[in-house]
């Protein structure tokens, strides 16, 4: 009965290979993100979206494409994997703008 | 830009006394702020919020505090114990996303 369940919880990849991580959330939530955080530990917002429409891509490559199915899921595929996409992303989400967020588990990344 | 920080990258404090995280912020629109805690191979966690239509808020074992003034947010938590060895961060609340300032790292000495 997790609230933001995100799988998986590591992925070793080689670079250049694509790689999706999912995201579930059972809060009734409207509103989901991605977020990523480095070796030092700052996090940073990736993407956000709202009722399924994107409204923050913060300077993300293109290579990072996030798809909303339905308000529940947020998934995240990257594309040709660099060894600077090394880190833990996780998945989070609130309802509406105000509200507090409430983050998964992680999924540590790291590229070889 | 504008962003969101904190004074001390760690705290070490002894179990038992009373824990103060600092944090500075530089966007004075912001109208709701947050604390995290972050434990180890753990997602962040809230503990808790203020609006800034306050200047004080308190949960248990914890009291946020805002100066509007001089854009400064802090932390306390009584009677810090083992397992509030974490880091620590603020966030702003900028419509759709949370900026967070670089965590504070609290060790709890026995």
């Amino acid at each position: 009965d997790t609230a933001v369940s995100q799988t998986p919880k590591y992925l070793v990849t080689q670079m250049g290979n694509d790689k999706s991580i999912k995201c579930e959330q059972n809060l009734g939530h409207d509103t989901m993100y991605w977020y990523k955080q480095d070796s030092k530990k700052f996090l940073k917002i990736m993407f956000s979206y709202n009722n399924k429409e994107l409204i923050i891509n913060e300077t993300v490559p293109n290579r990072f494409s996030p798809k909303s199915p339905d308000k529940a899921h947020l998934n995240l595929h990257i594309n040709s994997l660099e060894l600077g996409d090394s880190a833990v992303y996780f998945c989070a989400s609130s309802q509406g703008t105000t509200g507090e967020a409430f983050f998964g588990q992680g999924t540590r990344l790291t590229v070889v | 830009g504008e962003s969101v920080g904190l004074h001390l990258p760690t705290l070490s404090v002894q179990e038992g006394d009373n824990s103060i995280i600092n944090c500075a912020y530089s966007n004075s629109a912001s109208d709701y702020f947050i604390w995290y805690k972050q434990e180890s191979g753990k997602g962040p966690q809230f503990i808790i919020d203020i609006r800034s239509n306050m200047d004080k808020r308190q949960g248990q074992r914890v009291t946020v505090l805002l100066n509007k003034t001089v854009k400064h947010l802090s932390l306390q938590i009584a009677a810090t114990q083992p397992g509030d060895s974490a880091v620590y961060f603020c966030a702003e609340n900028d419509d759709y996303k949370l900026s967070f300032g670089a965590g504070t790292t609290v060790t709890v000495r026995a």
